[in-house]
């Protein structure tokens, strides 16, 4: 039983650029939220997405956007990169209804903005 | 506002020595979730335990045992006979939700765990 997949692993962008991160989520999951952590800090969270609709946000710019899609896959999107954005960006997968715990994380994706 | 606070930045060890991480958090909920994560180097953050505010009772799960006190706001992790395996950074969270499964997690700093052979 596949946990959560996030691709790329690793991703070198120059400022100004944008940025799109996958996510697919534990199998019978039908919850996706992402998580910035930067270096040396605990994650923050930026926002979470349930039958296609952004849910919940967190204290993030606009520039932050996402998406789900029918099979319960998301993408994380970020508009004119800052340095500030290089960070280890988690996606967290859960069942909306509940039933067993909880959250299941990924391993990430280490974005680097040069 | 919701905060969790772990003032142990890094703890070094050696092997077979027990070790506590203090958390504390604020809310002003009286219904929450407190959680403790796992992070090794892959990045993956692993689950541990979680309480929900209502369940003061504390638990021991094979080396690993949490003491909850809402008294005084603390949710404390200890590992008994550590392992060098343990090596790791470690979280604690809270989530205000009703439902452990939605709530946005609010994240502490972080303890690095060192333990050496």
């Amino acid at each position: 039983d596949a946990g959560v997949t996030q691709s790329p692993t690793h991703l070198i962008k120059t400022r100004g650029q944008q940025v799109t991160l996958r996510c697919s989520p534990k199998s019978g999951h039908d919850t996706v939220s992402w998580y910035q952590q930067a270096l040396g800090q605990g994650p923050q969270f930026i926002f979470q997405y349930y039958e296609e609709e952004e849910r919940q946000r967190g204290n993030f710019p606009d520039r932050f956007s996402g998406h789900q899609f029918p099979n319960y896959s998301s993408e994380l999107n970020v508009n004119a990169l800052l340095l500030g954005d290089s960070a280890l960006y988690l996606c967290a997968s859960s069942n909306y209804r509940g039933g067993s715990y909880g959250y299941t994380f990924g391993s990430g994706t280490r974005l680097t903005v040069v | 506002a919701q905060k969790v606070t772990q003032a142990q930045t890094e703890i070094s060890v050696v092997e077979k020595e027990d070790v506590t991480l203090d958390c504390v958090y604020e809310t002003r909920d009286t219904t929450y979730y407190l959680f403790w994560y796992k992070q090794p180097p892959s990045g993956e953050l692993v689950f541990l335990i979680r309480r929900n505010s209502f369940d003061e009772q504390n638990e021991i799960s094979g080396r690993y045992s949490w003491n909850f006190q809402k008294s005084t706001s603390s949710f404390n992790f200890t590992i008994t006979a550590s392992q060098v395996v343990d090596s790791a950074v470690y979280f604690c969270a809270l989530s205000e939700d009703g439902s452990s499964n939605t709530g946005k997690l609010i994240f502490g700093q972080g303890t690095t765990l060192q333990v050496k052979p």
